[in-house]
């Protein structure tokens, strides 16, 4: 069992289009941080959220942490062939970090 | 700027060889990590070594070794690979334990 769950796994969607791919667990981070991997690459981080409640934005992209700090959301808006990955959230617990199996985004044009 | 650099890049081994992945950092990063990535599982963590002289488990240790050669340098160990350390290796540096994590390009390695 995972202990941060990302949902959906898998997301095949048209240029221009919207979407939400969420990262829950039952545990409270510290902070949580996204990353975005692309094929034959490794991960880059994307943002990291600390505060309950925190929205922060990156050009089309906005990232919301939980009021409670066990969950958080993306946002893509008009998304891209670019936007093209294997987005992770990675939760802080302790010294640790514990990230999520990943969603898979593929954005077709 | 090289970052974080693994070799080899692609490895096939046979069930029972051993082999060991190379890692270095320039970017003078205390904390240096070993994860696996599999199909569905996320990264996990094999070992991390927080900072020179020290290493500790994560959670899929069994099966490998690390050495903390410098500060730069941080090697995972096979003693005798089975199929099912089929995976992609990564290797990342951070300042400190939760901070920024960079990676490496991934190792991909296949024991038959």
């Amino acid at each position: 069992t995972q202990l941060l769950e990302q949902s959906p796994q898998f997301l095949s969607i048209q240029e221009g289009e919207n979407l939400t791919v969420y990262c829950n667990s039952s545990s409270v981070f510290s902070s949580l941080q996204w990353y975005r991997q692309e094929p034959g690459e490794g991960p880059v981080l994307l943002v990291t959220v600390v505060t309950g409640g925190e929205v922060k934005k990156l050009k089309r992209l906005t990232f919301q942490f939980g009021d409670a700090r066990k969950d958080s959301s993306l946002h893509i808006t008009a998304a891209q062939p670019g936007d093209t990955g294997l987005y992770l959230c990675a939760g802080v617990r302790g010294n640790k970090l514990v990230f999520g199996a990943g969603t898979i985004l593929r954005v077709k044009s | 700027n090289a970052g974080v650099t693994q070799t080899p890049k692609f490895q096939v081994l046979k069930t029972g060889q051993s082999m060991t992945l190379q890692c270095a950092q320039d970017m003078n990063h205390n904390s240096m990590y070993w994860y696996r990535q599999d199909p569905g599982m996320g990264l996990r963590l094999i070992y991390y070594s927080a900072s020179e002289g020290t290493t500790d488990k994560g959670e899929v240790p069994n099966g490998y070794n690390v050495s903390r050669l410098n500060k730069r340098e941080f090697s995972l160990r096979l003693e005798s690979a089975a199929p099912s350390q089929t995976s992609v290796y990564f290797c990342a540096s951070s300042w400190q334990g939760t901070g920024e994590l960079f990676f490496g390009e991934g190792s991909r390695l296949t024991v038959l």
